[in-house]
């Protein structure tokens, strides 16, 4: 059974420092590996999608890096600001047992950036 | 481009009464549809998807039941709510091409309430 953590589980920085969000997951039988961002009382939101024979992935002040093998990938964004402040999921789909490609979520990283 | 819509975005409901909650998906045609359930402290999970008009597939046996009419209409439904059924219910769709490989997508979700 794929798992899937978050670490850590919150992180509190000043504004305009670079920082880096973790997550691993137990099974590499992986299509991708999906990171999202959640404002309180929100949806998802989208940030970078890796397949699974990519290395890293880039959007402006975000790059998000995968290590399949190891079972790791980071989420690193640079220069932070306060409107980053939100809850930050990754996911991962497997590959196997179902036509659709499982997500497995892990539970999050809630990162608080202030002035 | 395209766009999901979720309604209503809140919603408070006494134990015993129907439920019925509506996800429409605009600019695409044929997407994969999703139901996820987050609960405090337990992260997301996944109650129904969809890959077809009809074609509906249970991940969590439960007090609930999904619907697809039509191609980019996805509702959600109970007869009888129970106070477990309380959470914060998020629609999502993936698809185009090559599903396995494209990202998914999440509306602004609905609060439910059960008292």
């Amino acid at each position: 059974k794929q798992e899937v953590t978050q670490i850590p589980a919150a992180l509190s920085v000043p504004e305009g420092e670079n920082l880096v969000l973790n997550c691993s997951f137990t099974d590499s039988a992986i299509y991708n590996l999906q990171w999202f961002r959640q404002d309180p009382g929100k949806g998802l939101t989208s940030l970078l999608l890796i397949q699974s024979s990519q290395r890293e992935q880039t959007s402006g002040r975000l790059n998000a890096s995968l290590d399949k093998s190891s079972g790791r990938s980071t989420l690193y964004i640079a220069a932070s600001q306060p409107g980053d402040s939100a809850t930050y999921l990754c996911a991962v789909r497997q590959t196997g047992g179902t036509s659709y490609g499982k997500l497995t979520f892990g539970q999050g990283t809630i990162l608080t950036v202030h002035p | 481009s395209q766009t999901i819509h979720q309604w209503p975005a809140t919603l408070v409901q006494p134990v015993g009464s129907p439920l019925s909650l509506e996800c429409t998906v605009e600019g695409t045609s044929n997407p994969n549809l999703y139901w996820y359930r987050q609960a405090a402290g337990r992260g997301l999970q996944l109650l129904f998807y969809s890959v077809g008009i009809g074609q509906i597939s249970s991940e969590v046996p439960q007090n609930l039941s999904a619907s697809r009419p039509q191609d980019r209409q996805f509702i959600l439904s109970s007869k009888k709510l129970l106070l477990s059924d309380s959470g914060f219910y998020l629609c999502a769709w993936g698809g185009g091409a090559t599903p396995l490989y494209s990202p998914l997508h999440f509306g602004n979700g609905t609060r439910l309430t059960v008292t």
